[in-house]
């Protein structure tokens, strides 16, 4: 079975702070994705990186940047944490092959900003 | 810029009872549907994939169904108990597969 885990279930840090949200998937899968969900507004793609130290930016990428550094691990940075950054952030990871592209997604991570 | 619209919203249903909760998209040029299923506070766990190529794909009392053509996905839950409750979510990916786009979300509620 594929497995992505995060860094972290729960994260309360105080506005202005460095965020790092870590990620990591054991199936050598090549694309992973940053999505945050909010209520009323649904899952929304941040970031996404489709080889090591390659990323594409997604439909709101604002505030955020990325890294991948090795191949099994994608990091989400918030350079200067905001109250508007409040939300579940969901990591998930996809190999295309075979006319197949289905994407594994982790626990999520509560982040509060206060 | 493809949409993804799922109906109804919310459903409430006893147990036992067939359910069938719906997907449309806008842009039929899809690589994948995915259907997701999503408890409180938690990740989304992959129930089916169909390929564009594919009509159906069942798993045990699942079954998703796509008409590309239209712009249509069904999934069909049999039998349906309690613990199926839960938000269940579709999503598309593009022509060449990468990025999904999401629908909102049927929030499911099995009485016993």
């Amino acid at each position: 079975d594929v497995k992505v885990t995060q860094s972290s279930r729960y994260l309360v840090k105080r506005t202005g702070e460095k965020v790092f949200l870590e990620c990591v998937q054991d199936m050598d899968h090549e694309n992973m994705f940053w999505y945050r969900q909010d209520p009323g507004l649904g899952l929304r793609l941040i970031y996404f990186s489709y080889d090591v130290k390659m990323k594409e930016k997604g439909d709101i990428p604002e505030g955020y940047s990325v890294s991948r550094e090795k191949k099994e691990r994608f990091s989400l940075i918030l350079e200067s944490a905001s109250t508007n950054q409040t939300s579940m952030y969901l990591c998930a990871s996809s190999l295309i092959a075979g006319g197949r592209d289905e994407q594994y997604f982790g626990p999520g991570t509560r982040l509060t900003v206060t | 810029k493809q949409e993804v619209t799922q109906i109804p919203a919310a459903l409430s249903v006893p147990e036992g009872e067939n359910l069938v909760l719906n997907c449309s998209f806008t842009d039929s040029a899809i690589y994948n549907l995915q259907w997701f299923r999503q408890d409180p506070g938690k990740g989304l766990t992959s129930l089916l994939l169909i390929q564009s190529s594919q009509r159906e794909q069942t798993s045990g009392r699942l079954n998703a169904s796509l008409d590309k053509s239209s712009g249509r996905s069904t999934l069909y839950i049999a039998a349906s108990q309690p613990g199926d409750s839960a938000t269940y979510l579709c999503a598309v990916t593009g022509e060449y597969g990468n990025k999904l786009v999401f629908g909102a979300g049927t929030i499911l509620r099995v009485k016993s």
